[in-house]
């Protein structure tokens, strides 16, 4: 079946810190690829996504690669603010009578000033 | 612009109570519809996803059912709640032309507390 699997949180950085919250997939056929982010009280907000193979998702500077080789989509950013505090999901994307998101269980992410 | 409403927004509910929860969608025609629940330390699981007026599909064996009487409103309801049931439940739409890139859009959840 289709799943997804993210590395398990929290995950607590200081400002200006890399970031690297790793994603693997397991997917039959060839699924789109997203990051959503969840702030503190808020539903899910889309946050990148990648639609095919070696495509990268880019958005208020984070970055994620869709490999398909290695069935990955690791979501990273060069230099984590107080904001990006928040839970990240890695999710995959398939048509099964509908369009359906799998979501990874979710990594909570806190970046102390 | 679309937008999506979901309500309550935080409900206490007594054991063998029923439940009814809202969803409705605007500036959109006939999106698909989704019913997803975040248990504590757990990821998303899908509940329930609608293609259409009346037309409801289950992912998962469960004490919940879901409506879709009108097309941009989506319903959740138990005729008993369990203490199970407790989590956060969010509501969703797509675009519902066949894609899978298209992103979807999600209210701001209901966090339900069954004691």
């Amino acid at each position: 079946g289709n799943s997804v699997t993210q590395m398990e949180g929290p995950v607590t950085l200081s400002e200006e810190a890399f970031l690297t919250i790793n994603c693997t997939y397991t997917a039959t056929g060839y699924p789109s690829l997203f990051w959503y982010v969840q702030y503190p009280g808020e539903g899910l907000q889309l946050l990148l996504k990648a639609t095919k193979a070696d495509d990268k998702g880019s958005n208020k500077g984070f970055e994620a690669t869709y490999r398909k080789e290695t069935t990955s989509f690791h979501l990273e950013k060069g230099s984590v603010q107080v904001s990006d505090s928040a839970v990240y999901f890695c999710a995959l994307s398939m048509f099964q009578g509908a369009q359906k998101l799998v979501f990874g269980q979710g990594t909570r992410l806190t970046i102390n000033p | 612009s679309q937008t999506i409403h979901q309500w309550p927004a935080t409900l206490v509910q007594p054991v063998g109570s029923p439940l009814s929860l809202e969803c409705t969608v605007e500036g959109t025609s006939n999106p698909n519809l989704y019913w997803y629940r975040q248990a504590a330390g757990r990821g998303l699981q899908l509940l329930f996803y609608s293609v259409g007026i009346g037309q409801i599909s289950s992912e998962v064996p469960q004490n919940l059912s879901a409506s879709r009487p009108q097309d941009r409103q989506f319903i959740l309801s138990s005729k008993k709640l369990l203490l199970s049931d407790s989590g956060f439940y969010l509501c969703a739409w797509g675009s519902g032309q066949g894609r899978v890139d298209t992103e979807a859009f999600f209210g701001q959840g209901t966090r339900l507390t069954v004691v």
